[in-house]
C-alpha cells in the first residue's frame, strides 16, 4: 500500500539555526499537506501544495513540493523554541490521509 | 468558533471494560475519522465515516467499533480495552475529496489509561 516516509526521525538544533524535514511518497500525489503536533497536542493543520515545484513560504517556514509530486520539504530558518513540536506530511488517498512517520524537531535556547 | 470537540480528554478504565469516547463537530463537514495516536508514533486511522458511509481499515482490530448517528456527533467503542489499547485517541473532520477542501481538522484527543 500506499507509504509515507520522513526524515530525519529527530533533530535536536540550537535555537537560530536552520531546520529541514524530508517527506518521500512511494506514489504520486495529488496534493501534500503538513501538520505539526506540539508536544501534548493535536496535529494542526498547517498548508497544502497542489502544483508540481510550487513553493509556498509562512514567514520562516518554507514548504516544497517536488516536480514528480513524490516528495517535498519543510525548511524553517532560525528555529525559535516555539518551532518544538512534530511535523507530519500528509498525502490523501480517496477520502483519507496518509500521515509521514514524522519529524520530532526539539530547539534548546 | 467552528470546532471539532472530543469528550472526555482523560479517560481511565479498567482491563476488559467497554468505554466510549466522543466526538462532536459544528463544521459540518461531511468526513469524521478516528485515529489511534501512541507514544512518538504517527496517527494511526482506524476508520471513518463519509456521511454515513463507515469505512474500516484492514487491520483495525473488531475490538474496536464505531456509531455516527447524525452528522455532528461520531462514537469510539471498545468492546473489551487491553493495555495496549492505551493511547490518545484523536478524532478528525474534513469536507472530503472533490471538495476543494481535503485538510483535517483534529479535536484535542481523549487519552485512554487502561489499569
Amino acid at each position: 500500500g500506499q507509504q509515507v516516509m520522513q526524515i530525519p526521525q529527530y533533530q535536536h538544533v540550537q535555537e537560530g539555526e536552520d531546520f529541514t524535514t524530508y517527506c518521500n511518497s512511494s506514489t504520486t500525489l495529488s496534493n501534500i499537506q503538513w501538520y505539526k503536533q506540539r508536544p501534548g497536542g493535536h496535529p494542526v493543520f498547517l498548508i497544502q501544495l497542489v502544483k508540481s515545484g510550487e513553493v509556498k513560504k509562512q514567514k520562516r517556514l518554507t514548504f516544497q513540493f517536488g516536480e514528480a509530486k513524490k516528495n517535498s520539504s519543510l525548511h524553517i530558518t532560525a528555529t525559535q523554541t516555539t518551532d518544538v513540536g512534530t511535523y507530519f506530511c500528509a498525502g490523501p488517498n480517496t477520502d483519507k490521509l496518509i500521515f509521514g512517520t514524522g519529524t520530532r524537531l526539539q530547539v534548546f535556547p | 468558533d467552528a470546532m471539532v470537540i472530543q469528550n472526555p480528554r482523560y479517560q481511565v478504565t479498567q482491563f476488559g471494560k467497554p468505554v466510549t469516547l466522543s466526538c462532536s463537530q459544528t463544521l459540518n463537514h461531511n468526513v469524521m475519522y478516528w485515529y489511534q495516536q501512541k507514544s512518538s508514533q504517527a496517527p494511526k486511522l482506524l476508520f471513518h465515516y463519509y456521511d454515513k458511509d463507515f469505512n474500516n481499515e484492514a487491520d483495525t482490530p473488531d475490538n474496536f467499533q464505531s456509531r455516527r448517528p447524525n452528522t455532528s456527533f461520531c462514537f469510539l467503542d471498545i468492546r473489551s480495552p487491553g493495555l495496549g489499547d492505551a493511547a490518545m485517541y484523536l478524532c478528525a473532520t474534513s469536507r472530503g475529496p472533490g471538495t476543494g477542501e481535503e485538510t483535517q481538522y483534529f479535536g484535542p484527543g481523549t487519552r485512554l489509561l487502561v489499569l
